[in-house]
């Protein structure tokens, strides 16, 4: 089945830094990609999407990236805010989702 | 009101005995989630409801049941509890279109087996 990797597992910033999360996939089935964060005592919210049609999607200070031939996401948070900080969750879905370990962002005032 | 409601927050339970776990939403979504999640893991599919039909995943097919009694609530059902259940259960609704839909989640109940 498919399998979602990110990549890095952690990430510690100051603040006004920018960030890269990459993320994998390995079924080229897949074809939604949406992005959920997890601030600290909070529940999973979304964030960012995009679909096996698209290459590029901004929502404000995040942009993701998709490249279809390497089966790779990329999100990029500009500006980063000590707000940013939580557990960041890429995913693939085509019948069935399947979510990335996630990526925990410290961002240091 | 875009709110999962999940209850309990917090359960106990023994070796050996059923847990059942309760899940409502109000945004007439039709496709209904259950996810297990421990700590530094990805949240792991285990069934969904879309309308009245149920898909539950094939490696955990005999270990959860489930119900929707109506549009609204949805329970996930464990007949017997085993000390690998202990896990933070999330549940989560969607529109429609599922595959391409956003999901919404609800703040999670944490169950523990003793």
């Amino acid at each position: 089945g498919e399998q979602v990797e990110q990549l890095p597992s952690s990430l510690i910033v100051q603040e006004g830094a920018s960030v890269l999360i990459n993320c994998s996939y390995t079924d080229s089935a897949s074809v939604y990609f949406p992005w959920y964060k997890q601030e600290p005592g909070k529940r999973l919210q979304f964030i960012i999407d995009i679909r096996s049609n698209m290459e590029r999607k901004q929502n404000q200070r995040l942009t993701l990236l998709f490249d279809k031939k390497t089966k790779h996401l990329s999100l990029h948070i500009t500006a980063t805010q000590p707000g940013d900080s939580a557990i960041y969750f890429c995913s693939a879905s085509n019948n069935r989702i399947f979510f990335g370990d996630g990526t925990q962002l410290v961002v240091k005032p | 009101d875009t709110t999962v409601k999940q209850n309990p927050r917090y359960k106990l339970a023994r070796v050996g005995k059923p847990v059942n776990l309760i899940c409502s939403q109000t945004m007439n979504h039709d496709t209904m989630y259950w996810y297990q999640k421990k700590p530094n893991q990805a949240p792991k599919l285990l069934l969904f409801y879309y309308d009245k039909i149920l898909n539950r995943e094939a490696d955990t097919f005999e270990k959860f049941q489930s119900s929707r009694p109506n549009n609204s609530f949805c329970s996930l059902y464990i007949g017997s509890a085993g000390l690998e259940y202990s896990a933070m259960y999330l549940c989560a609704s969607s529109r429609l279109d599922w595959a391409y839909a956003e999901q919404f989640f609800g703040p999670g109940t944490r169950l523990t087996v003793l």
